[in-house]
């Protein structure tokens, strides 16, 4: 079955450090992948979306990448701070109307 | 704020009792979800509507029963529920579910507790 995994530790980094969190799917082959903020009560908040014929996508501070040979997107935040601590989530999307979301990495980058 | 309003945003209701969430986008979109989200659970997707067309039913127990009676507007209807179906409640919306790029704006969510 489709399959998305995400560390379900917290990470837990220095401000000023960069973040990086590992999303792995299996048994998929999305047509593109999202990345998502969440925070706690509230809904997920769209970040970044790469494409299966991108390797990289950069928006500010953040970083994505795509390994479509290795099932794999790393997101990274640069000079991480303390309010980019939150739930991450990564989700994927084939043909069709669904799309799959991992449980998420939680961050806290302290001060 | 996103574009999407969910109300009530925190319900608690009885196993015997009748309630409705409700969503409402002001993005001009035409698709609408319906997530579920436990604690430390993906989200899991219960229903798609695309131009106000269900298009996924996620194997949801009939005891959510959506209704989408426009492109605007999306809710959910709730009759006995089970403690475990607490949880939060998430409503989405996106150009069209089908498109792509479907990036989805999400409400706020509904907390539900059903006692």
């Amino acid at each position: 079955s489709q399959k998305i995994e995400q560390n379900s530790e917290a990470l837990n980094i220095q401000e000023g450090k960069t973040a990086t969190l590992t999303c792995n799917y299996t048994n998929y082959s999305p047509a593109y992948l999202q990345w998502y903020r969440q925070d706690p009560g509230r809904g997920p908040v769209f970040l970044l979306l790469i494409r299966e014929n991108e390797k990289e996508k950069r928006k500010e501070r953040l970083k994505v990448t795509f390994d479509t040979t290795l099932k794999q997107s790393l997101f990274h935040i640069t000079a991480s701070q303390p309010a980019d601590s939150a739930t991450y989530l990564c989700a994927l999307k084939g043909g069709g109307f669904k799309t799959i979301f991992g449980a998420g990495t939680r961050l806290f980058v302290k001060a | 704020e996103t574009g999407v309003t969910q109300t009530p945003r925190h319900l608690v209701m009885g196993m015997t009792n009748k309630k409705s969430l409700k969503c409402e986008q002001h993005l001009g979109h035409n698709a609408m979800y319906w997530y579920k989200q436990s604690a430390k659970k993906p989200l899991e997707l219960m229903f798609v509507y695309n131009f106000k067309e269900q298009t996924e039913n996620n194997s949801v127990p009939s005891r959510f029963s959506p209704e989408c009676p426009n492109s605007s507007h999306l809710f959910l209807h709730l009759h006995t529920l089970q403690p475990e179906d607490s949880a939060l409640y998430l409503c989405a919306s996106s150009q069209e579910a089908s498109g792509s790029t479907d990036t989805q704006y999400f409400g706020p969510g509904t907390r539900l507790t059903v006692l």
